[in-house]
């Protein structure tokens, strides 16, 4: 059983259209963090979210931990070709004891 | 270059065989995690080490073994190969081993079991 479960599995889009992926899980995180994964290398962080109903943005790019922290949310607005890449939300909670646990991910696909 | 150095890039071997990879920390990270990536799983947390001691442990195989050794650099073992062990190996650093840490990665280790 994934403790987190990230939809939609595979996304391909135009640029400039909008996207969301998700993130969610029946247990409560302390934090979240969404990380991005180009072939060939590793996962690189993106944001950390800690607090409940928190917002934060870098660029075009919107992530929000829901009320409850037991899901989340990445927006991608007017998305572009370098945006393409493996999105993995990730998290620690009592049950994942102090490891960080990562979901399977969105694969993200966009073209010119 | 994100400071974390793994070796082998690539590894091919053949089943029942044993291969070690291996994983320099960032500097100035005190604790490693093994991952391990697969089409259908997804990337696995295998065990994390903090300091030289074992920290936490996740979906590994009683075959698979790894440490952590007094200069932080860290080892894992696989032995008694697969053909389902192939996949990339994930090594990972953190400046210390609690909870909401931010992980930086290596580039992984490919291996190939035929």
């Amino acid at each position: 059983t994934q403790l987190l479960e990230q939809s939609p599995q595979f996304l391909s889009i135009q640029e400039g259209e909008n996207l969301t992926v998700y993130c969610n899980s029946s247990s409560v995180f302390s934090s979240l963090q969404w990380y991005r994964q180009e072939p060939g290398e590793g996962p690189v962080l993106l944001v950390t979210v800690v607090t409940g109903g928190e917002v934060k943005k870098l660029k075009r790019l919107t992530f929000q931990f829901g009320d409850a922290r037991k899901d989340s949310s990445l927006h991608i607005t007017a998305a572009q070709p370098g945006d393409t890449g493996l999105y993995l939300c990730a998290g620690t909670s009592n049950q994942a004891g102090t490891a960080l646990i990562f979901g399977k991910g969105t694969t993200l696909s966009v073209s010119s | 270059d994100s400071g974390v150095t793994q070796t082998p890039k690539h590894l091919i071997t053949a089943t029942g065989q044993r291969v070690t990879l291996r994983c320099s920390p960032r500097s100035g990270d005190l604790s490693v995690y093994w991952y391990q990536q697969s089409l259908d799983q997804g990337l696995q947390f295998l065990i994390q080490y903090y300091n030289g001691e074992e920290r936490a442990k996740g979906n590994i195989l009683e075959r698979f073994s790894a440490q952590q050794f007094p200069d932080l650099h860290s080892e894992l073992n696989l032995s008694s190969l697969e053909l389902g062990d192939s996949a990339l190996y994930f090594c990972a650093s953190s400046v210390t081993g609690a909870g909401a840490n931010v992980l930086t990665f290596g580039a992984g280790s490919r291996l190939t079991v035929l």
